[in-house]
């Protein structure tokens, strides 16, 4: 049963603008949460990440915001630039666990 | 070389084949993974390595067997696979294995006829 989702499988924004991508999970005991970025033929790109005891971590472009109540998490990129352009894969772990908890990733299309 | 380095980069083999993929980090951390992902599926743990012992087996067939000599190889020893086993097969290294960001490899593409 996935413990991770991602129900948006694509998603196209125009340059400039603000891109939202949605993540959603099952397991209230998740305390750590990761956005991948993947472009084709090559393998997942640590973006960002958060911790349970927050609600928000920025990085630059990328802001994520997490909403434990909902068991929702959410990666903001602005602006948004056509090199952002790739599949971004949400994961949740545990703490004491070692595996990460992977969606199936929504495909970014940033157009000019 | 930097990051996570993995060969072949793709792979095609029968289904009587013996075959092995490689993985080396060269990011001093202590844990290694491989990880499976199929067509339309998410990432899938296989294997995890702290301090070169295996910690997890999540209940993958015995024709993938995985070896760790050191801290910063990982191998998977591919034999009589079959066609469903196709797919991109990636490694993973973290500083140590319990609750901490997993640094990616390019992955192998294997495709089994």
């Amino acid at each position: 049963d996935q413990q991770v989702k991602q129900n948006s499988p694509s998603l196209s924004v125009q340059e400039g603008r603000i891109s939202i991508l949605n993540c959603d999970y099952t397991n209230s005991m998740f305390d750590y949460f990761l956005w991948y970025k993947k472009y084709p033929a090559e393998g997942p790109t640590f973006l960002i990440s958060i911790s349970s005891i927050k609600d928000k971590n920025e990085d630059g472009r990328f802001t994520v915001f997490l909403n434990k109540s909902a068991k929702h998490l959410s990666l903001h990129i602005v602006p948004s630039q056509p090199g952002d352009s790739a599949v971004y894969f949400c994961a949740a772990s545990f703490n004491s666990g070692y595996a990460l908890n992977f969606g199936k990733g929504t495909s970014l299309l940033v157009t000019p | 070389e930097t990051g996570v380095t993995q060969t072949p980069r793709h792979l095609v083999m029968g289904m009587t084949n013996k075959k092995s993929l490689k993985c080396e980090q060269h990011l001093g951390h202590n844990a290694m993974y491989w990880y499976k992902q199929s067509a339309k599926k998410p990432l899938e743990l296989m294997f995890v390595y702290s301090l070169e012992e295996r910690v997890e087996n999540n209940s993958v067939p015995s024709r993938f067997s995985p070896e760790c000599p050191n801290s910063s190889h990982l191998f998977l020893h591919l034999h009589t696979l079959q066609p469903e086993d196709s797919a991109l097969y990636l490694c993973a290294s973290s500083p140590d294995a319990v609750g901490e960001t997993q640094y990616f490899g390019p992955g192998t593409r294997l495709l089994v006829l």
